[in-house]
């Protein structure tokens, strides 16, 4: 069965602190697609990152980085030099090759960062 | 580009009443999708078209819910009979393209309100 799991369900920071969130995924499927979405006090949830199974490659993005690990089925997602603007909730979810027009996610980490 | 938009952003009604919401999704997107997100919950999967076919529905559609794209762009989602269980966010998202696992570009949502 596929499943999401973040198991931090609120992280509060002071600004510029680093800070990472945590996603362990499960899935019997070998291809598969890894996404970050961030949701705003606004509501509508918006595409940080997708990540085939395939591809491991670390990335970065300007003070966002992704950490995909095969091995402990594992896809964490570090903010550098946290703003305030970064206070959301973030969800990571989980994609299946044969179930691929849904997306599964996880229960989100909400963030918060203090001036 | 207007981004998703849906109408009304909140609705309260009284159980045993019929709503009914609106998603416009991004012009030239092929692809809506119906989620819905109660409080501390990620959004879970409802059902999702490819133009006007509706292509998949998820067990937590009852037959309480019927969701339209009439012509391929605006679609509607429908309650009937509404239970206080009903109450939540109902988000709407959409993505272009033939594949899937494409980002979905969400709308802020309409959240419900079941007395």
């Amino acid at each position: 069965a596929q499943k999401v799991t973040q198991a931090q369900t609120e992280i509060s920071v002071v600004e510029k602190e680093d800070v990472t969130l945590d996603c362990v995924y499960e899935t019997r499927d070998t291809t598969y697609y890894l996404f970050w979405y961030k949701q705003p006090p606004s509501g509508e949830l918006v595409f940080l990152i997708r990540r085939n199974s395939f591809d491991e490659q670390n990335e970065i993005s300007g003070r966002y980085s992704w950490n995909f690990q095969k091995s402990t089925s594992s896809f964490n997602f570090t903010i550098t030099a946290s703003q305030v603007v970064d206070s959301a909730v973030y969800f990571c979810a989980l994609s299946e090759a044969w179930n691929t027009d849904k997306l599964i996610f996880g229960t989100g980490t909400r963030l918060q960062v203090f001036p | 580009d207007t981004g998703v938009s849906q109408d009304p952003r909140h609705k309260i009604t009284k159980r045993g009443q019929n709503v009914t919401f609106r998603c416009d999704p991004i012009s030239e997107h092929n692809r809506l999708y119906w989620y819905r997100q109660t409080l501390g919950q990620g959004p879970e999967f409802l059902t999702y078209f490819q133009n006007e076919a509706q292509l998949e529905k998820s067990r937590l559609l009852s037959d309480r819910f019927s969701a339209e794209r009439p012509k391929g762009s605006f679609s509607t989602l429908e309650i009937q009979r509404t239970e206080q269980g009903d109450s939540a966010m109902y988000l709407c998202a959409s993505s272009l393209g033939a594949a899937a696992n494409e980002k979905l570009f969400f709308g802020s949502g309409t959240q419900l309100s079941v007395l």
